[in-house]
């Protein structure tokens, strides 16, 4: 079966690191997505990890662990806009469908 | 460029109506994904289409279907409407094949069944 897990809810503040973890289990795996959904809008893209290691990308950088199911998102310099749900995707490899965990909603208080 | 545009935004119908929901993807992109979002949870993946071709498709009754036009563009149905289809309905588009085969989402249409 195909099963992604991540926290439900997590609160930081302004200014500090997070770090949101995802673990999955899929029947074929290609790579990981990040999106961001903020509320009532659609996911938009920040990342993709298709070999181990960490990707960095501004404020943003993602880990991949293929042998242990595992990735995650780090976040430093927290800013209020960056409130949001951070969903993380399994790529299937054979035919490039996403499965999605139910996303991770971050509270950035002052 | 325009993104991934979908219409209607919103939609309110009464249970066992039928809808019609319509998705144009970025100019160039092939590829057309159905998701369902139900409040709290991630996308559930229903359709995927390439090249007029159904690619994928999720478990979802047959009530739910799809299509996709020579212009790419593309229509999810869902007939015989039941209250817990209730949700914001995603269209993403992409470029298959690639490595990074990141798929744009548009801004959804949100459907309340009464």
């Amino acid at each position: 079966g195909q099963n992604i897990d991540q926290p439900t809810e997590m609160t930081a503040t302004e200014g500090a690191i997070v770090q949101i973890n995802c673990t999955y289990q899929t029947s074929g795996f290609n790579g990981l997505f990040w999106y961001q959904q903020h509320a009532g809008e659609a996911p938009t893209f920040l990342s993709y990890n298709v070999l181990d290691g960490l990707e960095e990308k501004g404020r943003f950088s993602s880990f991949l662990s293929r042998s242990k199911g595992y990735s995650y998102l780090l976040l430093k310099e927290l800013q209020m806009k960056d409130s949001a749900s951070y969903l993380c995707a399994a790529e299937l490899d054979s035919n490039y469908q996403l499965i999605w965990g139910a996303g991770t909603k971050l509270i950035i208080k002052p | 460029d325009a993104g991934v545009t979908q219409s209607p935004t919103h939609l309110i119908k009464t249970r066992g109506q039928h809808v019609t929901l319509r998705c144009s993807p970025i100019s160039g992109h092939k590829s057309v994904s159905w998701y369902q979002q139900v409040l709290g949870q991630g996308p559930q993946f229903i359709f995927q289409y390439y090249e007029k071709e159904e690619r994928g498709r999720g478990n979802f009754p047959d009530r739910f279907s799809a299509r996709q036009f020579p212009n790419y563009s593309s229509e999810l149905n869902v007939n015989a409407l039941l209250l817990g289809d209730s949700a914001l309905y995603l269209c993403a588009s992409s470029i298959p094949g690639q490595i990074k085969n990141i798929q744009y989402f548009g801004a959804g249409t949100r459907l309340s069944v009464l």
